[in-house]
């Protein structure tokens, strides 16, 4: 089966932690994407990535960072400079960046104490 | 400043009872318009995309239609199981998508 794959589901750090969220793809699709939820509002975009070994910000970059060392993967770290990490983490893959729909995968919620 | 507006931003049907929901923008360079189904604590799930005025899409119940500055998602005789948060995006000329913070309906019985 053909998807997006995140791992964990759920994750609990202590505050001042760094932690890495997994984002996995099957679908041969060049684009990746980083998105946060919060309730209420609508999805905000972390950072995304065109092609391997090249990404781009996002409007809320601030506090993450990306690799893309391969074509299926994207994980995102969220760092201890990230002021309000907690939330509902979303991870997405088109074709490219093009006129393109993005498919999601099942989310990661990260809840920092 | 590019902005999407969905509204209701909560809607109550009745089971068979049909209404619409409204997605509107003032984002500059439109590139296409995109609608999502999401369900509590799951990602969004791809529904329609429309790239011009006049364009229609359907699936079973829903039906998406596009104008210049605003989107409709037609629901028709809904079912419990359409009870969904749905979402609308814009995609502008960066090829950016802009989120709505959706419409969160309950059907029921």
């Amino acid at each position: 089966d053909g998807g997006i794959t995140q791992s964990p589901k759920y994750l609990f750090r202590k505050e001042g932690q760094n932690v890495t969220l997994s984002c996995e793809q099957n679908l041969n699709h060049d684009a990746m994407y980083w998105y946060r939820q919060d309730p209420g509002q609508g999805l905000r975009l972390i950072y995304y990535s065109q092609i391997v070994n090249d990404f781009q910000k996002g409007d809320i970059a601030e506090g993450y960072s990306v690799s893309r060392e391969k074509k299926e993967s994207f994980p995102l770290t969220v760092t201890s400079a990230q002021k309000n990490p907690t939330a509902f983490y979303l991870c997405a893959s088109s074709v490219d960046r093009g006129n393109y729909e993005q498919y999601f995968g099942p989310g990661t919620r990260l809840t920092v104490t | 400043e590019d902005q999407v507006t969905q509204s209701p931003e909560a809607l109550r049907l009745q089971e068979g009872e049909s209404s619409s929901l409204n997605c509107s923008y003032t984002v500059s360079g439109l590139r296409g318009l995109f609608w999502y189904r999401q369900d509590p604590g799951k990602g969004p799930e791809f529904l329609f995309t429309l790239y011009s005025a006049g364009e229609e899409k359907e699936k079973e119940r829903l039906k998406a239609t596009l104008t210049k500055k605003e989107s409709f998602l037609h629901i028709t005789a809904p079912k419990p199981e359409d009870s969904a948060t749905y979402l609308c995006a814009w995609m502008d000329s960066s090829y950016k998508l802009i989120f709505g913070s959706g419409t969160r309906l309950l059907v029921r019985p």
